[in-house]
């Protein structure tokens, strides 16, 4: 069964508006969630890592105060886009690994369309 | 960080033939390299993965290759079938911590 649930599967918004995407570890507590983003054809390049009880470490290039993370609690981590452009569409997905073993676990992934 | 480099990017074979697909790495700490398929529109599939302290892991059609000094691992499908068809990306890291993924390679098995 899913061991991460990402919500929602798809979203279009217009440009201006800020998105909420939801990541839940299901099966047990992460202390530590991924944030990827894939272009259309393209690899999966890591954006950021969410770290609960604490700000999440970004990697270069992604700007922290468009794209904010929330890690409240050991299962839901959040990555809102703020005032989405059109070069913000992309497939956000998020990825879980359970402490003391290495896989990561991947949500469904989100389809962010900015019109 | 760690930079991963793979190749081909697409790679057409007939069915029942040898798939096989390389990557490099560059950080020596890295010590767990997984691989992952990827079919359209869906979330990446872990498939297999090796650690720095061995040299070959094999799962039915699957094996996969580390050569620690070179710093590259491959990935080699045998018997290949049209449902082996998919983006199949590498990643190094380090067991407990972030990934980072090759750029994929689109494998196409021919009927």
């Amino acid at each position: 069964g899913a061991v991460v649930s990402q919500h929602p599967s798809r979203v279009i918004c217009k440009s201006g508006t800020s998105v909420k995407i939801e990541c839940r570890s299901l099966d047990f507590q992460a202390t530590t969630m991924f944030w990827y983003r894939q272009f259309p054809k393209q690899s999966l390049m890591l954006m950021a890592t969410s770290n609960e009880g604490s700000k999440a470490t970004y990697e270069q290039g992604v700007e922290k105060d468009k794209f904010l993370i929330n890690h409240a609690s050991l299962t839901l981590s959040t990555l809102t886009v703020t005032s989405a452009h059109p070069e913000d569409s992309s497939f956000y997905i998020c990825s879980v690994q359970n402490p003391g073993e290495s896989p990561l676990h991947f949500g469904n992934g989100t389809r962010l369309t900015v019109t | 960080g760690e930079n991963v480099e793979q190749h081909p990017s697409t790679l057409s074979v007939q069915e029942g033939d040898s798939a096989v697909i390389k990557c490099t790495y560059s950080d020596s700490a890295s010590n767990y390299f997984p691989w992952y398929k990827q079919e359209l529109g869906k979330r990446p599939q872990l498939i297999i993965d090796i650690r720095s302290n061995v040299g070959e892991k094999k799962d039915q059609r699957i094996a996969v290759t580390l050569n620690k000094t070179a710093k590259h691992f491959s990935l080699h499908i045998t018997e290949t079938q049209p449902e082996d068809s998919a983006v199949y990306f590498c990643a190094g890291g380090d067991n407990f911590n972030k990934f980072y993924f090759g750029s994929g390679t689109k494998l196409n098995v021919k009927p």
